[in-house]
Formats: C-alpha cells, sequence, structure tokens
C-alpha cells in the first residue's frame, strides 16, 4: 500500500464552483501534513499546512481526521487559476515528507 | 531573486554516460534534498543533507552520488545512466530538517535518456 494516496481526478469544475478532494495515509505515526500545489512542468509549492482542528486560508479549507487517516482540501468560489495538481503530503516524525501523485483540478470558464 | 536554482534545465543525454545536475539556494537554510518526479507524478526522496552531513539516502541505485561542498549547493552526480532515470529531478530546501518545515523547491531538471 502506498503512503500517501490520492484520487488522481480530473475534476473539471466550472469557474465559481466548489470542488473538494481527500487523501488517506497509512502511517498512523504521520505528524505533519500539507497541501502543495503544482503547476504543469513547475516545481511543487506549499498551498497551506493542515492543522488537527482544520484550517483556512481564504477560500481553501484544510481538515485533518486522524482517526480514519485522511486529510482533504476543500475550494470554494474556484478561478481559472486554481487549475493545478494538488499535492497532498504527509511527514512521520522523521525527515522525510511522502507525496501522493496529485489530484489533477481544471477550472473551466 | 531565485531562491533554489537548478542547472541544467533541460539534459538530454545517451545511456551510459556520466552526467551531473546541480543546486544552489540563497535562503540561508540548512538542509537540502533531491527529489525524482518518474511519469506517475510521484515525487520521491532520493537525498538530503542537513549542514553538508547526509541524513537521508533512501533506497537509490549507487550510480547516484549526492555531493554537498557547502550547505548552500547539493549536487547530484549519475554514473552510467539508464533509460528509467528518465524523469524530473527536483532540489528542495527547508529551513532546518524535521517535522513541519516548508519545503523550497527548485524549476527541476528534466532528464532524458536516449
Amino acid at each position: 500500500r502506498k503512503e500517501v494516496e490520492q484520487d488522481p481526478g480530473p475534476f473539471n469544475v466550472p469557474e465559481g464552483a466548489t470542488v473538494a478532494f481527500n487523501c488517506t495515509y497509512s502511517n498512523s505515526a504521520s505528524q505533519s501534513f500539507f497541501w502543495y500545489r503544482q503547476d504543469c512542468r513547475k516545481e511543487p509549492k506549499l498551498l497551506m499546512s493542515v492543522y488537527s482542528s482544520g484550517n483556512e486560508d481564504g477560500r481553501f479549507t484544510a481538515q485533518l481526521n486522524r482517526a480514519s487517516q485522511y486529510i482533504s482540501l476543500l475550494i470554494r468560489d474556484s478561478k481559472l487559476s486554481d487549475s493545478a495538481t494538488y499535492l497532498c503530503v504527509v511527514n512521520r516524525n522523521d525527515y522525510k515528507l511522502s507525496f501522493g501523485a496529485g489530484t489533477t483540478v481544471t477550472v473551466r470558464a | 531573486d531565485t531562491a533554489v536554482s537548478q542547472t541544467p534545465k533541460y539534459l538530454v543525454t545517451q545511456m551510459g554516460n556520466d552526467k551531473s545536475i546541480k543546486c544552489e539556494q540563497n535562503l540561508g537554510h540548512d538542509t537540502m534534498y533531491w527529489y525524482k518526479q518518474d511519469s506517475k507524478k510521484f515525487l520521491k526522496i532520493m537525498f538530503s543533507y542537513n549542514n553538508k552531513e547526509l541524513i537521508i539516502n533512501e533506497t537509490v541505485p549507487n550510480r547516484f552520488s549526492p555531493k554537498s561542498p557547502d550547505k548552500a549547493h547539493l549536487n547530484l552526480h549519475i554514473n552510467s545512466l539508464e533509460l528509467g532515470d528518465s524523469a524530473v529531478y527536483f532540489c528542495a530546501s527547508s529551513q532546518v530538517a524535521g517535522v513541519g518545515n516548508e519545503q523550497f523547491f527548485g524549476p527541476g531538471t528534466r532528464l532524458t535518456v536516449l
């Protein structure tokens, strides 16, 4: 089983829509959780960290469910510029980040 | 100013050749990483150095050898290149090693082995 699994999508949504997707992780010792964003043929960039109580950053909301070992990302009022691949990233109690293969979101006009 | 830079951006070479990729960060970070992103888009950690000391050495062929001359540089040398080495290689850095630290990625080096 992969350490981090994501629905690859693609999620095709119209501008202004809400889109949400999950990621599951296998290691219950995982301590830190992140969403990174990767545009086509570009490097990954941190979108947001995910905290135990859930957190928002503008139109983006992240949730963590430790009991079921998943994290989620919700994007409200989608913009064309939100089109990207969203990488779920999990950090155990060591130096290594484990990346999911990404969920592709395409926002259409 | 580019925070994490890599050279070259593209590398096309023949099987069996030896090549190097260079990485530099000007963020003053202590920790640097090499990742490989294959055609299935998985980013996999290969190596990490903290203050010039190797702290992560994943199961990669020993044809891959990292070298950190100082904490701002982490280079990757690959011997006897194989077709399966074709991928995008990303360098990254973080302020310190450990849980919770944001990693900043370079633009990637797209390696194609013919």
